[in-house]
Parts: structure tokens; C-alpha cells; sequence
């Protein structure tokens, strides 16, 4: 059971450059998200999405674009990247019901844009 | 909006002993849920504890528990016997109850460095 998987675990981008930060998560999970991690900041939440097909804003969501065509991928596109999105980026997921409902981590992917 | 506030921004212990790490948020549900995240310096966020609003009990894994003071809106991680592993970063984190799209939607405190001194 591999569980949320990222990747790549570090990436260093040209100001204006694209690309797209990767989440696969095996345990199919309805829920998944996106976090930036900053200095002082704790988590914040870019986008989220509540199944395939569906996805919504977060608290820090321009300059980021997701889509969820599977319930187990979840892709983060940087359209244009600029030095303030130097960060850690981590997805998580979650199942819908249970009991509290853990959400799950990935191990981050450090992104420096130069 | 919630808001989840971490007062300590770095905190120190010495091995075996206890600390307590503090957590107050702002929120007008009545159901949600709070977290203690442990993050070492691999980056990884690890689940040290939860807590139910609507449990009175608070809640105990090993040698961490909470106080959960709901009228004060406040959350406290105590450790005890602590030990060199311990040493990271801790986040406090809220997510609302169950229903519509809160699944997944944590807010997080600004974190509290733990220093574990041999």
C-alpha cells in the first residue's frame, strides 16, 4: 500500500516556467488536496476536491490550476511560476465517512523557483 | 473563517521530561475536529492525536494527550517522558464535522518547534 505518493520530490524552475506537481493516492479516497507549506505560515490549502470531476478553490488558489479526471490522481499545475511560489508543496487525502477521518500525507514536493 | 493560533513559536525540553504545547482557535460550528501534526526534519506530517468536539474525554495515545477546553476554544498538546525523537515541528489543525466538502480542508497554527536537550 503505497498511499499518496508525489512526485517529484524536488524541482527547481526558471521564472515563467510551467509545470505540473503529481498525486497519486491508492486507498481511493474521495477527498483529495493540495497544501503549500512557507516559513512562519504552517499549512495552507491551494485546492481541494470532493471526487472525480469536482474541485474547488482553497485560501491561496491563483497561480494554481488542478483537475481530477480519476479518484486516485490529483495534479497541481504552476501556469506561470514566480519566486513567491518557492515553497513545500504537500497533497493529502481522506475517505468521506468514518471516524475522523484521517487525512493522509504525502512527503512534499520542495519546489525553488529562481 | 476559522483561525487556528499556535503562541509558541519554539518551546525546549529536556529528555524525560514533560511539556505542553498550546493551541487556541476561533470557530462558531459545534462540530469539528482538532489535530497535533508532528513534522521531523524529513518534512513527512505525521497524525500524533485527535480529538471529537463532541467528546468530553480527552483524548490519549502513549505518552501524548490533550487538553481540550472547548468553552475557551483552546487545545493543548502535553508530551510526557519526552524523548530525543520527539524533537519537530507540531502543528495544531482544525477541519470542521462531517457533511458537505470539509474533508481534507485542515487549517493549521503557525507551528511550535520542540527542542529535545539531552
Amino acid at each position: 500500500n503505497a498511499g499518496v505518493t508525489q512526485t517529484p520530490k524536488f524541482q527547481v524552475l526558471k521564472t515563467g516556467q510551467s509545470m505540473t506537481l503529481q498525486c497519486a493516492q491508492d486507498m481511493n479516497h474521495e477527498y483529495m488536496s493540495w497544501y503549500r507549506q512557507d516559513p512562519g505560515m504552517g499549512l495552507r490549502l491551494i485546492h481541494y476536491s470532493v471526487g472525480a470531476g469536482i474541485t474547488d478553490q482553497g485560501e491561496v488558489p491563483n497561480g494554481y490550476n488542478v483537475s481530477r479526471s480519476t479518484t486516485e490522481d490529483f495534479p497541481l499545475r504552476l501556469l506561470s511560476a514566480a519566486p513567491s511560489q518557492t515553497s513545500v508543496y504537500f497533497c493529502a487525502s481522506s475517505y468521506s465517512q468514518g471516524s475522523g477521518n484521517t487525512i493522509y500525507f504525502g512527503e512534499g514536493s520542495w519546489l525553488t523557483v529562481v | 473563517a476559522q483561525t487556528v493560533t499556535q503562541s509558541q513559536p519554539e518551546m525546549s525540553v529536556q529528555e524525560a521530561e514533560t511539556v505542553t504545547l498550546s493551541c487556541t482557535y476561533d470557530t462558531s460550528e459545534s462540530d469539528y475536529y482538532l489535530f497535533w501534526y508532528k513534522q521531523p526534519p524529513s518534512r513527512q506530517m505525521i497524525l500524533v492525536i485527535r480529538q471529537e468536539a463532541y467528546k468530553q474525554q480527552n483524548a490519549t495515545e502513549n505518552r501524548f494527550s490533550v487538553n481540550f477546553q472547548k468553552a475557551a476554544k483552546s487545545f493543548s498538546l502535553k508530551i510526557s517522558d519526552s524523548q530525543l525523537g520527539d524533537a519537530a515541528m507540531y502543528f495544531c489543525a482544525y477541519r470542521r464535522g462531517a457533511g458537505g466538502t470539509s474533508y481534507g480542508k485542515l487549517t493549521f497554527g503557525q507551528g511550535t518547534i520542540l527542542t529535545v536537550h539531552p
